[in-house]
């Protein structure tokens, strides 16, 4: 069974500090991982890794995908309370409708 | 510009009760999903539609039933509601299988 695991669960951080967010996955015919940014509403996508090891940068934020290991992280750096929400990620697969999501991790940036 | 909308934004309503829920995308997307978020904010697909025909069906309750008139609209019907269906209902597009879904604002159902 496709399984995408999330670490930490929560945290927070003072503003300014920098972030790193784990993803890990088990996804059968894998072609993707995806970050989303939820806040109140829609989760809006940040980022889609399909190569191992090119790291994908948006600003303060950025991300690297393991083909090898498995895993995902992302990073964000000099933290601003606009950057509290949850962060998702998911897996999808070349099956059509397949994005398996993690439980998502809480980021609270404390001013 | 809405890319993808759902309506309503809120529901309650009371168990046994039959409701409906609508999605739109204006993005010439090919495939349409349906997604539950809980209380513990974890998105578990239900089903995917691509150009109208039914792909996946995540062993949800046939009490929804998903209906796509064209591939612009996905609606979900929810029958003899539960207190357990208490959930926010997302609805997302995407071009395919290689590009990122598109969520809606969502849709929160409370059944009383």
């Amino acid at each position: 069974e496709d399984k995408v695991v999330q670490s930490p669960l929560s945290l927070v951080v003072h503003e300014g500090d920098t972030v790193t967010l784990n993803c890990s996955y088990e996804v059968t015919n894998f072609r993707s991982l995806l970050w989303y940014k939820q806040e109140k509403k829609a989760p809006t996508f940040l980022f889609m890794l399909t190569s191992s090891g090119i790291e994908k940068k948006s600003g303060r934020l950025s991300s690297i995908l393991d083909k090898k290991e498995l895993f995902s992280i992302l990073n964000i750096t000099a933290t601003q309370t606009g950057d509290s929400a949850i962060y998702l990620c998911a897996g999808s697969t070349d099956s059509w409708g397949k994005f398996q999501f993690g439980a998502g991790t809480q980021v609270v940036v404390t001013p | 510009d809405t890319a993808v909308s759902q309506t309503p934004k809120y529901l309650v309503t009371q168990m046994g009760n039959d409701k409906s829920i609508k999605c739109e995308q204006n993005l010439g997307h090919d495939t349409m999903y349906w997604y539950k978020q809980d209380s513990k904010k974890f998105l578990k697909i239900m089903f995917s539609y691509n150009n109208k025909e039914l792909i996946i069906n995540e062993t949800v309750p046939n009490r929804f039933s998903p209906k796509s008139p064209d591939k612009a609209h996905l609606n979900l019907h929810i029958n003899s509601l539960e207190l357990g269906d208490s959930a926010v209902y997302f609805c997302a597009s995407a071009q395919g299988t290689t590009s990122p879904l598109h969520f809606g604002n969502g849709t929160r159902l409370t059944v009383t």
